[in-house]
């Protein structure tokens, strides 16, 4: 089983669309977790943290669920640019996913 | 926030040359550097840990010797791909670790061996 593991893409969803990814992760003893976005050939950028409690940024929410060892990342109302690779991050060794590729049309 | 630069964006170079990717925090202290490899339409892959004043610790199948990890300082870290083959031809993407764990990658260097 691969240390960190993404919902296969790719998402392909109209505008306005609400569209979740989930990510697993095999070590039990992570403490932090993060959503990262990247851009095609950019640097990936923090999206956010995810925390115990869940968390929610404007149109993203992102929730842990520890018993079950799986990270979620939700987009409502999805925008023509929130088109991009959604990967996950799991420490402390900061393992990525592979990434879920989502791409938003018109 | 904070800022990771990272030079030169694209190289192209012959095979048997060595190529040197600098990867600089601007704004803040990093005692802990990582460097990537992804290659297209693949997610990233931890090549090495970088730490100030150490030697790197490079990941399971990456030869130290072919890639030379260099982090002299609190700001910055090097990585020089020695003796460079068409199958080093990747983008390499550096990131510094910032506090609460949170990572600040550099804009990454397209690396085209010939």
């Amino acid at each position: 089983r691969k240390e960190v593991e993404q919902d296969p893409g790719p998402f392909n969803v109209p505008e306005g669309a609400t569209v979740a990814f989930n990510c697993t992760y095999s070590n039990s003893a992570s403490q932090s977790f993060f959503w990262y976005r990247q851009d095609c050939r950019k640097e990936p950028k923090l999206l956010m943290s995810v925390y115990s409690s869940g968390n929610e940024d404007g149109r993203f929410t992102a929730q842990l669920n520890r018993a079950s060892q799986y990270i979620s990342l939700l987009i409502r109302d999805s925008k023509l640019s929130d088109s991009a690779t959604y990967l996950c991050v799991v420490g402390g060794k900061l393992i990525f996913g592979q990434g879920t590729e989502l791409s938003v049309k018109p | 926030g904070a800022v990771v630069s990272q030079h030169p964006s694209r190289v192209i170079c012959k095979s048997g040359t060595s190529v040197k990717i600098e990867c600089r925090s601007l704004d803040f202290q990093a005692t802990t550097m990582f460097w990537y490899r992804q290659f297209p339409k693949q997610s990233l892959m931890l090549m090495a840990t970088s730490n100030e004043g150490s030697k790197a610790t490079y990941e399971q199948g990456v030869e130290k010797d072919k890639f030379l990890i260099n982090h002299a300082s609190l700001t910055l870290s090097t990585l020089t791909v020695t003796s460079a083959h068409p199958e080093d031809s990747s983008f390499y993407i550096c990131s510094a670790q910032g506090v609460n764990e949170k990572l600040f990658f550099g804009s990454g260097t397209q690396l085209s061996v010939l």
